[in-house]
């Protein structure tokens, strides 16, 4: 059954930093997105993709991210200069977004842990 | 914009007994509706999901979930608990090609 993957599963950078975290969404699907969970928190939605372009963010999607599909399988998150706070785990999905209502069941990957030190 | 609240961030039962997660929702259109848990560790696993059909929705592991849309309620049930049930469970919604906004999230413990 296809999945979204995501890599690496965890990452430590150190405050300041630039990260990449990378997605790869299941093949045939045309919406893309970024959330994360503060460890012991809620998941939190940061930013939806489609069509080349962001779609919808939340106020925590700040100047400081970024997304982009750079090629036609891959949909990276890029935070530019790392804080503490931004420790968590980032979850990628997607999502076919035909009509119908299987549609609107999202796809999570595993995550990616990020630990700012 | 779309909301779940999760009554009880925890919810203890004996192994056996009913399992009751109540979720609420707030949504300005017909919402699609989602239950996900979450094991130690690991991602966010679909266990059912409520999209404008049949008001009850069986999902995986015999868990089951009542679409009441006078109550604006998505409770997630399961007859007789198991030791493996034990894990966070969140429920969420989704307005049409929107983003999914999740609850808070209810960590259920399972006694033997």
């Amino acid at each position: 059954e296809p999945e979204v993957t995501q890599t690496p599963s965890h990452q430590v950078t150190q405050m300041g930093q630039e990260v990449i975290l990378r997605c790869v969404p299941i093949s045939n699907h045309l919406y893309f997105y970024w959330y994360r969970q503060i460890l012991g928190q809620k998941v939190e939605f940061l930013v939806s993709f489609y069509n080349n372009e962001i779609s919808e963010k939340s106020e925590i999607f700040d100047d400081q991210f970024s997304v982009e599909r750079p090629d036609g399988s891959n949909f990276t998150l890029k935070i530019r200069s790392t804080k503490l706070e931004d420790s968590a785990m980032y979850f990628c999905a997607s999502r076919v977004g035909l009509a119908g209502g299987s549609s609107y069941e999202q796809y999570f990957g595993p995550g990616t842990r990020l630990t700012v030190t | 914009a779309q909301s779940v609240t999760q009554l009880g961030s925890h919810v203890s039962v004996s192994e056996g007994a009913l399992v009751l997660l109540r979720c609420n929702y707030s949504s300005s259109v017909p919402p699609y509706l989602f239950w996900y848990v979450q094991y130690p560790n690991q991602g966010l696993q679909l266990l059912l999901k409520y999209t404008s059909a049949a008001t009850l929705v069986k999902g995986i592991n015999g868990f089951e979930a009542e679409f009441k849309k006078s109550e604006t309620s998505f409770h997630l049930t399961k007859p007789s608990a198991h030791m493996s049930d034990a894990a966070e469970y969140f429920c969420a919604v989704s307005e049409k090609n929107n983003d999914m906004r999740f609850g808070a999230g209810t960590r259920l413990t399972v006694k033997p």
